[in-house]
């Protein structure tokens, strides 16, 4: 069982909204910053937010992080077929000493 | 271009061993943070282990210490992970990432394509 918990899945039609949850603890999100990485299969891992909310060169703006307390959240607008993969939350987890990944969410282009 | 290779997967019995590498490129090696992530089948990410600039620090997650070890050689700008008394469940493809700077595990950018770890009978 992860320590950050995700939704299984979430889907949305082309053009809509979909938003990912990431809960964990005040020893990893409380107090540390979060990253989101995109994964097709058979593909690397793409970080696609870091800090919480920024976005590395090359992403676009549809892709958008928040955070609040022990939460954090991805958002993609403008949903298109390409966005169809897995998607991770991560972070430090002071007390573990050791990153840990959320179980992943698919999202869905209905 | 910032980049990192793995090498060193492959079919391996339960119990056997295998040292996966890591060559990196493109960036001050020296000065920055690795990790070790595997995906398993059907599974999501999770993080192996990590190790500091200078190899003074190292993490492992809760299912493989005392069974792998990280380490780097500064001077080859290459990170290794030795994985002994290997099981089923270590099955995955086996990444290699960079961190966004020294000690700080804060996010990892860029991954390598992965090298697939087979542990089988």
């Amino acid at each position: 069982q992860s320590v950050l918990t995700q939704p299984p899945s979430v889907s949305a039609a082309p053009g809509q909204k979909v938003t990912i949850s990431c809960s964990g603890s005040s020893s990893n999100i409380g107090k540390n910053y979060v990253s989101w990485l995109q994964q097709f299969p058979g593909t690397a891992p793409k970080l696609v937010i870091h800090d919480a909310y920024k976005r590395p060169s090359g992403i676009p703006d549809r892709f958008s992080g928040s955070k609040s307390g022990t939460s954090a959240t991805l958002v993609i607008t403008g949903l298109q077929t390409g966005d169809e993969a897995d998607y991770y939350c991560g972070t430090w987890d002071s007390t573990l000493s050791a990153y840990v990944f959320g179980s992943g969410t698919k999202v869905t282009v209905l | 271009e910032v980049q990192v290779v793995e090498s060193g997967g492959g079919l391996v019995q339960p119990g056997g061993s295998l040292r996966l590498s890591c060559a990196a490129s493109g960036f001050t090696f020296a000065t920055y943070s690795m990790s070790w992530v595997r995906l398993a089948p059907g599974k999501g990410l999770e993080w192996v282990s990590g190790i500091s600039a200078n190899a003074g620090s190292t993490y492992y997650a809760g299912s493989v210490k005392g069974r792998f070890t990280i380490s780097r050689d500064n001077s080859k700008n290459t990170l290794y992970l030795q994985m002994d008394s290997l099981r089923v469940d270590d099955t995955a493809v086996y990444y290699c990432a960079k961190d966004k700077c020294d000690n700080c595990y804060g996010w990892f950018d860029p991954w390598g394509q992965g090298t697939l770890v087979t542990v089988s009978s």
